[in-house]
């Protein structure tokens, strides 16, 4: 159980274009799915947390128009890397969690590799 | 402010011999702690948490960690280490004032673990 898969595993753009990334919880209703970036050989960085039905809420330094986050649903969230720039290559990681589940832990995503040339 | 720190950015171990990977933590309340491992390109895997009691917390792949509230320390330990315990290897820490899994995770830096054959 707790299950969570991200597709692509990973994607090629050119500059410019948009990128959606989704991030589903295959076995568990997610309340909340959390978005990571995490650069080579550096720690994960959190980029915004989503709650089902509401605004995400972006971490100081993240531009939300840039990286538009949807939670549409209890099972899935998508990041939209909008106008992509090779500095916005990375891994991206997502990972869900519910509040009804004793300490709350979160479950994490295989991740997605984005590539802007 | 929550952090998570993680002093040593890599740790080389022969195979067979016991295995320290250092975590210091400080934050406001009681802490929940995580310990994760990565595999290259991959996403993150959970190995083990401390939320209450036993100071001694036993995990995945014959990992387990020690809870030391007066040194602030959660080093993840494993008695005989195997080549394919090399990975990188992650302390995380949630603030318990936040019940559900909307409160954050902070990631420490990252440990390389190096097991030699």
């Amino acid at each position: 159980g707790a299950v969570v898969s991200q597709h692509p595993s990973w994607v090629i753009c050119k500059s410019g274009t948009s990128v959606k990334i989704e991030c589903r919880s295959l076995d568990f209703q997610a309340t909340t799915m959390f978005w990571y970036r995490q650069f080579p050989k550096q720690s994960l960085m959190l980029m915004a947390t989503s709650n089902e039905g509401s605004k995400a809420t972006y971490e100081q330094g993240v531009e939300k128009d840039k990286f538009l986050i949807n939670h549409a649903s209890l099972t899935l969230s998508t990041l939209t890397v909008t106008s992509a720039h090779p500095e916005d290559s990375s891994f991206y990681i997502c990972s869900a969690g519910t509040s009804g589940r004793g300490s709350g832990e979160q479950f994490f995503g295989p991740g997605t590799r984005l590539t802007v040339l | 402010a929550q952090s998570v720190a993680q002093p040593e950015d890599q740790v080389n171990v022969a195979e067979g011999n016991p295995l320290t990977v250092k975590c210091t933590y400080s934050v406001s309340g009681n802490p929940y702690l995580f310990w994760y491992v990565q595999y290259p390109n991959r996403g993150l895997q959970f190995l083990l948490k401390y939320i209450t009691g036993d100071n001694l917390v036993k995990g995945s792949y014959g990992f387990e960690a020690e809870f030391n509230k007066s040194q602030t320390s959660f080093h993840l330990k494993k008695p005989s280490a195997l080549v394919s315990d090399s990975a990188l290897y992650f302390c995380a820490v949630r603030d318990l004032r936040g019940r559900s899994s909307a409160s954050k995770i902070i990631f420490g830096s990252g440990t390389r673990l190096s097991i030699r054959p």
